[in-house]
């Protein structure tokens, strides 16, 4: 059965960059089938699509993030992660990946998300 | 951006009740719509996809239908477990976008 556990920074200040990784379980990170993605949460708020990544490397970024977004895959550790820099406390959420499924005739859905980590952005 | 939005935001029903949400799209996004239900505390979790397809574990109570831009999550029977905020998310083009949410109250 895939799981995806997050871990990282929980608390990081003003201007500075928020990293994160993701481990996955239980599947390949190298399967062609998905894509990976990172989702947030702001406190009592809705969720926010932030990014994904397929195994050829290749990404696409919610364009209200890109200029401060990579995210990258480690094939050997099965684990992708996150990096946002300057971040202000708007970036305060808890901080989900998914697994991202793409069929060309029904659209794209998440069937695996991690139980999500915390952070704050707080001096 | 394709614009979500669910109605109502929230609502309060009794054990055994019809419950209906609704989702609209701000363009046709054929029956690439996905609902999710999150509990609090929790990651949310794929509850129906391709619009009315139900995920491996999911009660036969709910359903879902619509294509084009409006669609509709349905409890036949609201059960206690089902006390949780449901996100409709469109699934049309790369840029996913979710609804604001709906909180189901028993």
């Amino acid at each position: 059965q895939l799981q995806l556990q997050e871990s990282g920074s929980r608390l990081v200040k003003p201007s500075q960059t928020l990293s994160l990784s993701c481990a996955v379980s239980g599947g390949s990170i190298t399967d062609d089938s998905y894509s990976w993605s990172w989702i947030r949460q702001p406190p009592a708020k809705g969720l926010e699509w932030i990014g994904y990544i397929y195994n050829s490397g290749g990404t696409y970024y919610n364009p209200s993030l890109q200029s401060r977004l990579t995210i990258s895959l480690d094939r050997s550790r099965n684990r992708f992660s996150l990096r946002l820099n300057s971040v202000t406390a708007a970036d305060t959420a808890i901080y989900y990946c998914a697994r991202s499924v793409w069929r060309f005739e029904d659209g794209r859905w998440f069937d695996t998300w991690g139980q999500g980590i915390p952070v704050t952005v707080s001096s | 951006d394709i614009q979500m939005t669910q109605s109502p935001p929230s609502l309060s029903a009794s054990v055994g009740d019809r419950v209906t949400i609704s989702c609209r799209a701000s363009q046709n996004i054929s029956t690439h719509l996905n609902w999710y239900q999150q509990k609090p505390g929790e990651a949310p979790k794929l509850f129906i996809y391709r619009a009315s397809t139900l995920q491996l574990g999911v009660p036969s109570r709910f359903s879902g239908s619509g294509s084009g831009a409006d669609f509709t999550l349905t409890i036949r029977s609201l059960q206690p477990g089902d006390s949780a905020t449901y996100y409709c998310q469109q699934g049309h083009t790369i840029l996913y976008t979710f609804g604001q949410g709906t909180k189901v109250e028993i």
